[in-house]
């Protein structure tokens, strides 16, 4: 069975400070790998996605990049965290040609 | 431009009764309508999928109902437990396109 893990689970950082967040899917091969991002309460918000290794697309500019430098492995980071980068990030997977996308249980960041 | 809405906002409803949680979308390209459940503090979870060629999907409770010329569906929620309190996403993928686009979502709670 196919498993993703977020990391860490949640959060607090000062403003201006570096960002790494993970995310490791397990038992499957090549799957489209996507970063989301939700306000308290809001909706969800793509950042990024990735078909396959070494390639990412940006959807939406929040300061952030993101990389995937290995098949199962999705990295979201950035140099200087704004306060606005508080917030709920998620990622998620997909099979190639499969729509249905499968979540991880997300961390929580809080940027004060 | 938002261009899947949700209504309401929020609902509230009592054990036992059916709710009935709205979508409509603008873009005549979405092909492919999943709904997320969340409860506080997790990932979306997928609930329920329906493709545009069908007007109506079933899952247990859990029912889509679809209508392509007004770009309209609904989500009804037969025999409501408390169990199924959460936040309900409705989300629309446009064909070939590996961006989903989500409502705001539809806070559920259920009243024993």
């Amino acid at each position: 069975a196919q498993t993703i893990h977020q990391w860490p689970v949640a959060e607090i950082k000062a403003v201006g400070s570096p960002l790494s967040l993970g995310c490791t899917i397990k038992g499957k091969s090549s799957p489209n790998l996507y970063w989301y991002w939700q306000a308290t309460g809001g909706t969800l918000q793509q950042l990024f996605y990735s078909i396959t290794v070494g390639q990412v697309e940006s959807v939406v500019q929040l300061n952030l990049s993101a990389s995937r430098p290995k098949d199962d492995q999705f990295i979201l980071s950035t140099e200087k965290l704004l306060l606005s980068h508080s917030g709920f990030y998620l990622c998620a997977w997909s099979q190639q040609g499969n729509s249905d996308y499968t979540f991880g249980s997300g961390t929580r960041l809080l940027v004060i | 431009q938002q261009q899947v809405r949700q209504s309401p906002q929020s609902l509230t409803v009592w054990e036992g009764e059916t709710a009935i949680l709205n979508c409509s979308y603008e873009n005549s390209a979405f092909d492919y309508f999943p709904w997320y459940q969340q409860f506080p503090g997790e990932g979306p979870a997928l609930l329920i999928s329906i493709l545009s060629v069908s007007n109506k999907k079933e899952d247990g409770r859990f029912t889509i109902f679809f209508n392509k010329r007004e770009k309209k569906l609904s989500l009804h929620i037969a025999d409501s437990q408390p169990g199924d309190s959460a936040t309900y996403f409705c989300a629309a993928r446009d064909t070939g396109n590996y961006k989903y686009v989500f409502g705001a979502g539809t806070r559920l709670k259920v009243i024993a």
